[in-house]
């Protein structure tokens, strides 16, 4: 049963240190995409990557979050330093592209920034 | 631009009662839409999807969706309320814009009564 793969599930830091979450896409898929869940936003689209290329971080506070595809079975979502307000539920999904817009999501990292 | 529009972010239906989600949605193009389903502490499921094929979309666990163009609808219904069936539901359109993107709405929240 093939099924997308997050690490780590809970994270509990301070404000100021970097986290690094990563996930592993189900293989064969080429694409994938980071969201963030809050209660206040909702569902929000990070980013997203085909074939390992970034093609829209436009949804990332990029002065402190990084997306990064190092290889085809590992993606991984940086944020450095962490601040309070990032304190979320991280998704992230892959997809088969070519087409298929269905998108399978892993189980969340949830983030809380002290 | 694609967009989606839930009706209640919280519906609440007693046990063998009929459920019914209502998912409005905005796209330039014929669209592809999705049933999402998370329960707590995971992430989305699809539940089914709809790609112009047949109106009438089956899904797991019971739940079907028609799409109605006319009315811009793709309403979620099941027959008979299980207790289960309590979680979040999130309908979702394509962003035909190349980018394999989907839109989501902001979820409904099913309760089930007893």
């Amino acid at each position: 049963d093939a099924r997308v793969t997050q690490t780590p599930r809970h994270k509990v830091t301070e404000m100021g240190q970097e986290v690094t979450m990563r996930c592993q896409p189900i293989l064969g898929h080429n694409t994938v995409f980071w969201y963030r869940q809050t209660m206040m936003q909702g569902l929000e689209l990070l980013a997203y990557f085909r074939n390992r290329a970034p093609l829209d971080d436009s949804g990332m506070p990029k002065d402190r979050f990084s997306a990064e595809m190092p290889d085809a079975t590992l993606a991984t979502l940086k944020i450095q330093p962490s601040e309070p307000r990032d304190s979320a539920v991280y998704f992230c999904a892959s997809g088969l592209g070519g087409g298929s817009y269905e998108q399978y999501f892993g189980p969340g990292t949830r983030l809380t920034v002290t | 631009a694609q967009s989606v529009t839930q009706l209640g972010s919280h519906v609440s239906v007693s046990e063998g009662a009929l459920v019914l989600l209502r998912c409005n949605y905005s796209s330039s193009v014929p669209p592809y839409l999705f049933w999402y389903v998370q329960y707590p502490n995971q992430g989305l499921q699809l539940l089914l999807k709809y790609t112009s094929a047949a109106t009438l979309v089956k899904g797991i666990n019971g739940f079907e969706a028609e799409f109605k163009k006319s009315e811009t609808s793709f309403h979620l219904t099941k027959p008979s309320a299980h207790m289960s069936d309590a979680a979040e539901y999130f309908c979702a359109v394509s962003e035909n814009q190349g980018a394999q993107k989907l839109v989501f709405g902001q979820g409904t929240r099913l309760t089930i009564n007893p």
